[in-house]
């Protein structure tokens, strides 16, 4: 099956700052990575995604890059807010499975 | 559009007795439903997957015999534990694929915290 592994665990950053989180996914028939922001008692909330035939995908201050011959994709917040503080998970689907990384807590300091 | 919801919430519950949460997508219809469980600090992990009509597809691991997954409907799938222990207590979430759209999209219901005495 597909392993997912997500660095770092934890990451503090002050407001205004970016935020950088790395995965890597082992079953290159793996075609499609969504990002989901959640938050403590909440159900996972979809903050962007990307798909096998895609490098770069932007939505505001969110983007994710795909390098699918490292079987790598990474998601970098930019400016970052108060509101950003969350856990993170990266996620791959292979046969409509979703396999997710193991989180990464932000704290975004004021 | 693409609501689902779980209920309960949350359910307290005593060690030996079952639980039923029940998951439902409210304004679509499912092709398949996912049930994960999420222990505190920890990542969902995925327990099995649901299709109309069909018998549940349980990951390795899961005991099909404790954990009882059905799907009765295009919008309703429901987990049963039975026999609860404490360590069963855990966040349980849901989630469906659309019939008409994009089959690996999940939209995820809002979870139930489950608590075994």
């Amino acid at each position: 099956g597909e392993n997912v592994e997500q660095h770092p665990s934890t990451l503090s950053v002050q407001e205004g700052d970016s935020a950088v989180i790395k995965c890597t996914y082992s079953d290159s028939a793996s075609n499609y990575f969504p990002w989901y922001k959640q938050e403590l008692g909440k159900r996972p909330q979809l903050i962007i995604d990307i798909r096998s035939n895609v490098g770069e995908k932007k939505d505001q201050r969110i983007a994710v890059t795909l390098n699918k011959t490292a079987k790598h994709f990474s998601l970098h917040i930019t400016e970052t807010q108060p509101e950003d503080s969350a856990v993170y998970f990266c996620a791959a689907i292979n046969d409509y499975k979703l396999s997710f990384g193991a989180g990464t807590t932000v704290t975004v300091r004021a | 559009g693409a609501v689902v919801s779980q209920h309960p919430s949350w359910v307290i519950c005593k060690s030996g007795t079952s639980v039923k949460i029940e998951c439902r997508s409210l304004d679509f219809q499912a092709t398949t439903m996912f049930w994960y469980r999420q222990f505190p600090k920890q990542s969902l992990m995925l327990m099995a997957t649901s299709n109309e009509g069909s018998k549940a597809t349980y990951e390795q691991g899961v005991e099909k015999d404790k954990f009882l997954i059905n799907q009765a409907s295009l919008t309703l799938s429901t987990l049963t534990v039975t026999s609860a222990h404490p360590e069963d207590s855990s966040f349980y979430i849901c989630s469906a694929s659309r019939l008409a759209g994009k089959p690996d999209t999940q939209y995820f219901g809002p979870g139930t915290r489950l608590t075994v005495l």
